[in-house]
């Protein structure tokens, strides 16, 4: 089972900050946590991944709050081609391969 | 361009017909991986290679076979099809393992009647 729990949709307008919330509550300490997305049924885009302390990449800010148990994808101004499934995944214990949950479905509105 | 190739892109079979999806990547990834996606869900891991001659069960295994002779490709093998077995598959590599990022192919939608 996925460790991670994602509200199934959100909405955002064009042009706002998308903030996508992830729980992962039970991740231990050296596990980081990772973004995708995936347009369509395309094959999954990398977004970006974190350990505790906030990343900002071109695509994305990611922010973990201090006790690591949550997590939230910013998108700082959101397009219409941003319109995606987003997953957070954080890994197994013991390979380290990732578990993928359903995701946000995130729609952005002209 | 670097990029992860998938062929079949569109493969529709008969139960029991043997057939291979070629996976194939130009980055000199040792890492690759199979999923597969059934509606409504997120990826369940299939197969990985952490490197050459090195293949491990992930989630979902059954009914699939996998090889990896040389870096660069990772074919994956159903030989024996089953309509269960009808998904969107997809192929990934990484630089750094399932720590790094990976890279996935345009995904093969396979449809066994």
């Amino acid at each position: 089972d996925a460790k991670t729990t994602q509200p199934p949709s959100m909405d955002c307008a064009e042009g706002r900050a998308a903030n996508l919330p992830c729980n992962h509550s039970t991740i231990s300490g050296n596990e980081y946590v990772y973004w995708y997305r995936q347009i369509h049924s395309q094959g999954p885009q990398y977004i970006i991944h974190g350990l505790k302390n906030n990343e900002t990449n071109e695509m994305a800010s990611l922010i973990i709050t201090e006790d690591r148990k949550s997590s939230t994808l910013i998108l700082p101004h959101a397009t219409l081609r941003d319109t995606a499934v987003y997953y957070c995944i954080v890994p197994m214990d013991s390979n380290y391969q990732l578990i993928w949950g359903a995701g946000t479905k995130l729609i952005i509105k002209p | 361009e670097a990029q992860v190739t998938q062929n079949p892109r569109y493969l529709i079979t008969v139960t029991g017909k043997k057939l291979t999806v070629t996976c194939s990547q130009n980055m000199n990834h040792e890492y690759m991986s199979w999923y597969r996606q059934d509606p409504g869900l997120g990826l369940r891991q299939i197969y990985y290679s952490m490197n050459v001659e090195v293949t491990d069960k992930g989630d979902v295994p059954e009914g699939y076979k996998v090889s990896r002779k040389e870096k660069r490709n990772f074919p994956l093998i159903l030989e024996s099809p089953s309509p269960n077995q009808t998904s969107l598959y997809f192929c990934a590599s990484s630089f750094q393992g399932p720590r790094g990022e990976q890279y996935f192919g345009p995904g093969t939608r396979l449809t066994v009647t």
